[in-house]
């Protein structure tokens, strides 16, 4: 079946550090690739996507490369601010063919210290 | 616009209890969907529709009742509600099917005693 695995949280980081989040997928064809934002009381929030392999999503400072041969879509920021702490989602797609429904990773906590 | 809308944002319902969270939005959006938001399992998808009258079944739909009389609204029923129903439930609506992005409303925390 179709899945997504996030590297397991909750991530701690000081205000200005790189961060990385893994995400590898596994998928019975060609998926959508996003990574949606959770802050704290609110609902999921689009931060970016690519739709095919090598495309690269960016939104905010955030970078992600949708990885085919390694079936990843790691999340990237140079440099994080607190107001980044939140709960992030990685997440595919798999069109019509699975119902549009979007299959989601377990989350990341991200929280950042100033 | 106000995108996507939930009522009510919290809820508290004893067991065997039925209720209605309701779901709208205003960009004339034709998928919209139901997920269910639990600890340490991402969101799981209840129920979607892709177009007024149309409905099928997600990942999780036991317990769960849903119709699509028209294009801005899609609520979501609990015949009788079980306390393994405690959740946070999230609407989402996107234009199309496929890789089109879903905007997601700001959720309904139920909990069932």
């Amino acid at each position: 079946g179709n899945s997504v695995t996030q590297m397991e949280g909750p991530v701690t980081l000081s205000e200005e550090a790189f961060l990385t989040i893994n995400c590898t997928y596994t998928a019975t064809g060609y998926p959508s690739l996003f990574w949606y934002v959770q802050y704290p009381g609110e609902g999921l929030q689009l931060l970016l996507k690519a739709t095919k392999a090598d495309d690269k999503g960016s939104n905010k400072g955030f970078e992600a490369t949708y990885r085919k041969e390694t079936t990843s879509f790691h999340l990237e920021k140079g440099s994080v601010q607190v107001s980044d702490s939140a709960v992030y989602f990685c997440a595919l797609n798999l069109g019509e063919t699975s119902g549009s429904r979007l299959t989601f990773g377990e989350g990341t906590q991200l929280t950042v210290n100033p | 616009n106000a995108g996507v809308t939930q009522t009510p944002k919290f809820q508290v319902l004893k067991t065997g209890q039925s209720m209605t969270l309701q779901c709208a939005q205003d960009m004339n959006h034709e998928y919209m969907s139901w997920y269910r938001q639990d600890p340490g399992m991402g969101l799981r998808l209840i129920h979607y529709s892709v177009g007024a009258g149309i409905t099928d079944q997600g990942e999780v739909p036991n317990g769960y009742n849903v119709s699509r009389s028209t294009t801005e609204d899609f609520p979501l029923r609990l015949l009788s509600a079980a306390p393994s129903q405690t959740s946070v439930y999230f609407c989402a609506s996107s234009y199309r099917t496929g890789g089109d992005t879903q905007y997601f409303g700001p959720g309904t925390r139920l909990t069932v005693l």
